[in-house]
C-alpha cells in the first residue's frame, strides 16, 4: 500500500545533541511537509516543500532545519534540541492540484525525548 | 491570521448515543478537512469540504460546511467505541498556498 514512513518512531536524544528524523513516502507527492505536534496541541507547521522548493514558516526557529534529497524521502535536523522542543513530529505529504483542496497523508509520528 | 477554533474540547458519551463537534473559523474557509488522530498516532483523513452548504457523509459520520463557508460541523450517529480518538479540523490558511492550521482537537470517549 501507498503511505507515508517516518523513522524512527520513538527518538531519545541529549539536550544539544543534534537529531535528525526521517520521512519517506511511496506517494509519489510532490508537497511533503512537517508539523510539530505537543501534547493536547495542534499540530503547527514548521515548514513544506513543493518539489525542491523550500517553504519556511515564519515562526520557525533556525534550529530546524530540512532537506530533501528527492521525491520520496525528506529529513527534519534539529541542530541543537531544547527541553521545548520535545514533541510529535508528522510528516505529512499531499499532491499538488489545485491548494487548497487537497487531502494530506501522514505518517505515524516520531516522538521525540529531550533529555 | 487565520483560527480554527473546535467546540467541545472532549466528550464522553455512551455507546449508541449521537455526538457533534463544531469547528469554527475566524476567516472564510476555502477548504476545511477533518481529520482523526489516535493517542500517539499520525492524523487519519475523513473528509474535505469545500462547497457552501455542502455535506458528506462516510458511514456513521457526517460533516457539513455552512452556506458562509465560517463554520462546519462533525456528527456522528449510534457511536461506537471505534469512533473514539481525537477529531481535528484543518484548513489552508491562506487560499492558494499549502500553509495548512489545525483546530486543537476534540477529544472523544465512548464509554461502552
Amino acid at each position: 500500500d501507498a503511505m507515508v514512513i517516518q523513522n524512527p518512531r520513538y527518538q531519545v536524544t541529549q539536550f544539544g545533541k543534534p537529531v535528525t528524523l526521517s520521512c519517506s513516502q511511496t506517494l509519489n507527492h510532490n508537497v511533503m511537509y512537517w508539523y510539530q505536534q505537543k501534547s493536547s496541541q495542534a499540530p503547527k507547521l514548521l515548514f513544506h516543500y513543493y518539489d525542491k522548493d523550500f517553504n519556511n514558516e515564519a515562526d520557525t526557529p533556525d534550529n530546524f532545519q530540512s532537506r530533501r534529497p528527492n521525491t520520496s524521502f525528506c529529513f527534519l535536523d534539529i541542530r541543537s534540541p531544547g527541553l521545548g522542543d520535545a514533541a510529535m513530529y508528522l510528516c505529512a505529504t499531499s499532491g499538488t492540484g489545485n491548494p487548497p483542496y487537497n487531502e494530506q497523508f501522514f505518517g505515524p509520528g516520531t516522538r521525540l525525548t529531550v533529555l | 491570521s487565520q483560527e480554527l477554533e473546535q467546540s467541545p474540547q472532549s466528550l464522553i458519551v455512551q455507546e449508541g448515543k449521537n455526538l457533534t463537534i463544531n469547528c469554527t473559523s475566524s476567516k472564510t474557509l476555502y477548504g476545511l478537512y477533518w481529520y482523526k488522530q489516535k493517542y500517539g498516532e499520525g492524523l487519519i483523513f475523513l473528509m474535505m469540504l469545500q462547497k457552501g452548504g455542502e455535506e458528506k457523509s462516510h458511514e456513521k459520520i457526517t460533516a457539513k460546511l455552512d452556506e458562509k463557508k465560517q463554520q462546519s460541523s462533525l456528527h456522528i450517529t449510534a457511536s461506537q467505541p471505534s469512533h473514539a480518538g481525537t477529531y481535528l479540523c484543518g484548513a489552508d490558511s491562506t487560499s492558494g498556498t499549502y500553509k495548512y492550521i489545525f483546530g486543537t482537537g476534540t477529544r472523544l470517549k465512548v464509554l461502552a
